[in-house]
């Protein structure tokens, strides 16, 4: 059983750049979930797909970021005009609806300069 | 709001000592899920245990142990005689119900790096 897959792993980018990140599910999964995780601190919620469907945005996904999750398959992550702010490690996962356990994959690790 | 707390940001044992992460959380939910994930330090979250919120008893899983108390909202895992492979950043986590009860979030604490040594 293949695992949640996320490319690339790092990104370096300079400020004001735009970058995408790829999140491929657990097949069959149709739940997809976006979060940001900064240094020293637990995972924050950014945003959730079920299916095709974006269901609910976060207060922390500004007009910067939007996400997609066309044929409700992988799902990509875009952030526009990227900030220092941004850097940090960007999670996916997937589950199931009705069983809540969420699975993640490794992370995209984004450095703005 | 949910929130979940995770008091010991740093816990250093040596192998083969027992250790208890402590988990506590605060919700207006009835119905909800916890979790525990262990991060090592490649990053990924590895899932350890779901728990709902109706089942109160204590569950054990070889060395993993979990004591879910609804009385005091805590959540609380012991790793019995620690191994150093045990050693990595531990995260409890809260669902929270969209209207309509579906779970769909998860808050998590900041929290608890765990460094077992030889």
């Amino acid at each position: 059983d293949t695992g949640v897959s996320q490319n690339p792993r790092h990104k370096i980018t300079k400020r004001g750049q735009n970058v995408t990140f790829r999140c491929d599910p657990i097949s069959e999964h149709n739940r997809l979930y976006w979060y940001r995780q900064t240094l020293g601190q637990g995972p924050e919620f950014l945003t959730y797909f079920q299916n095709e469907a974006q269901l609910e945005k976060s207060r922390l996904l500004s007009d910067r970021f939007s996400a997609e999750r066309p044929k409700g398959s992988f799902s990509t992550l875009e952030i526009q005009r990227t900030e220092q702010g941004d850097s940090a490690m960007y999670l996916c996962a997937s589950g199931i609806t009705g069983t809540d356990t969420q699975y993640f994959g490794p992370g995209t690790r984004l450095t703005v300069l | 709001a949910q929130k979940v707390t995770q008091a010991q940001t740093e816990i250093s044992v040596v192998e083969k000592e027992d250790v208890t992460l402590d988990c506590v959380y605060e919700t207006r939910d009835t119905t909800y899920y916890l979790f525990w994930y262990k991060q090592p330090p490649s990053g990924e979250l590895v899932f350890l245990i779901r728990r709902n919120s109706f089942d109160e008893q204590n569950e054990i899983s070889g060395r993993y142990s979990w004591n879910f108390q609804k009385s005091t909202s805590s959540f609380n895992f012991t790793i019995t005689a620690s191994q150093v492979v045990d050693s990595a950043v531990y995260f409890c986590a809260l669902s929270e119900a969209r209207s309509g009860g579906s779970n769909y979030k998860l808050t998590f604490g900041k929290g608890t790096l765990l460094t077992v040594n030889p």
